[in-house]
């Protein structure tokens, strides 16, 4: 059992350029998480995902996007980067019987992003 | 306003003292749940326990313990006899039942030799 992966691990952007984080778990969980986590600042939720083809926004949605075409995978895209996106992202699965975020989420290592 | 406040941002022990990390939360909603998340300098987010607000009960696990009290809104969490190995930023969460999970900031807590 794998978990939760991420991919890639680091990635420096160019201000405007776009890219996709994939974020994969083999536990079967219905609901997926995006964070970010800036120093002092905690982490704060991106968007999220209830099952297969559906997403919803988190706290900070605003410069991203996501998709969730397959049970086990949830993309983060960022059309157009900007250096306040500097961050490190993570992403979670839970099982979450009922309503979400209830339950303990399962984090994925991380994937440090620099905006320059 | 839902709100975390994980007002220690860092603490320094030296091994085998105990500590205590201070969790105090704000929400409106009379069913949430509360979590602690430790992240070791590896990186990786690990789950701790997870209470809901129904369940006012002190839990132990080792020389871990949490104390969630209502009345005060906090959810503290203790370390009995710390070690090296438990330096690390520990985060607190709330989920409220009709809003989305609110991570504090964080304590990064050292544990000196």
């Amino acid at each position: 059992n794998a978990g939760v992966t991420q991919t890639p691990k680091f990635r420096v952007l160019k201000t405007g350029q776009s890219m996709t984080l994939l974020c994969a778990q083999d536990m079967n969980h219905e609901y997926m998480y995006w964070y970010r986590q800036d120093p002092g600042m905690g982490l704060r939720l991106i968007h999220y995902s209830v099952g297969e083809g559906t997403t919803a926004k988190g706290e900070v949605p605003d410069g991203y996007n996501v998709s969730r075409l397959k049970k086990q995978n949830f993309l983060l895209g960022l059309e157009s980067a900007a250096p306040s996106q500097t961050s490190v992202y993570f992403c979670a699965s839970s099982l979450d019987p009922g309503q979400p975020m209830t339950y303990e989420q399962y984090f994925g290592p991380g994937t440090r992003l620099t905006v320059t | 306003a839902q709100k975390v406040t994980q007002a220690q941002t860092e603490i320094s022990v030296v091994e085998k003292e105990d500590v205590t990390l201070d969790c105090v939360y704000e929400t409106r909603d009379t069913t949430y749940y509360l979590f602690w998340y430790k992240q070791p300098p590896s990186g990786e987010l690990v789950f701790l326990i997870r209470r809901n607000s129904f369940d006012e009960q002190n839990e132990i696990s080792g020389r871990y313990s949490w104390n969630f009290q209502k009345s005060t809104s906090s959810f503290n969490f203790t370390i009995t006899a710390s070690q090296v190995v438990d330096s690390a930023v520990y985060f607190c969460a709330l989920s409220p039942w009709n809003d989305k999970i609110i991570f504090g900031k964080g304590t990064r807590l050292h544990i000196l030799p």
